[in-house]
């Protein structure tokens, strides 16, 4: 089955401690993206990378960071420096920028 | 900045009812617009999308949006709701500017049986 997988579904952390988010696709997409999902909020990006190696800043990339070593992963750290890291971490993938995106079933953050 | 408005937040329907949801964007230049749907406990998944050609356009389950340029819209209709159309809906933009998505805020929809 094609499709986009994020590990693990809920997630326990301390404050203050960093935390990285899984994020795997086999639909051969270059473009890969991770967004944060609050109540009311809508969908805000917070990176994007459209091939391997190379990555770029959404909008509230503040205190989080990605690498794209590998086309298929895409994985997300959440690090001490995020003010409000409690939160639903979508990732998704595209043939490109502008077309379908396809999303994964989310990652719930939850720092205690 | 651009941006992407559903002004509505919350929407309650009967079922049989019909159904309009509002998205406006902020962008003058060429745009693709699309609309996704989160079925309670599913992933975020394509509804619709228009990048050219008729502006009226149908997607899954009975659901169709049109393309207003003039209002800088695309709103999204069905008919005649069921039970099971109960999900939150987004609307997304990618400009020609850009190139980045930009997703509104969603509209929760309840459909009552």
């Amino acid at each position: 089955d094609g499709g986009i997988t994020q590990s693990p579904k809920y997630l326990f952390r301390k404050e203050g401690q960093n935390v990285t988010l899984s994020c795997e696709q086999n639909l051969n997409h270059d473009a890969m993206y991770w967004y944060r999902q609050d109540p009311g909020q809508g969908l805000r990006l917070i990176y994007y990378s459209q091939i391997v190696n190379d990555f770029q800043k959404g909008d509230i990339a503040e205190g989080y960071s990605v690498s794209r070593e590998k086309k298929e992963s895409f994985p997300l750290t959440v690090t001490s420096a995020q003010k409000n890291p409690t939160a639903f971490y979508l990732c998704a993938s595209s043939i490109s920028r502008t077309d379908t995106q396809y999303f994964g079933p989310g990652t719930r953050l939850t720092v205690l | 900045a651009q941006s992407v408005s559903q002004h509505n937040h919350h929407v309650i329907l009967s079922e049989a009812a019909s159904l309009e949801l509002g998205c406006n964007y902020s962008y003058g230049g060429t745009v693709n617009l699309f609309w996704y749907v989160q079925y309670p406990g599913q992933h975020l998944q394509l509804l619709l999308k228009y990048f050219s050609g008729d502006p009226l356009v149908k997607g899954i389950k009975g659901f169709e949006a049109e393309f207003i340029k003039s209002k800088f819209s695309f709103n999204l209709r069905k008919p005649s709701v069921q039970w099971s159309d109960t999900a939150e809906y987004f609307c997304a933009v990618i400009t020609s500017g850009t190139y980045k998505y930009i997703f509104g805020t969603g509209t929760r929809l309840k459909v009552l049986a």
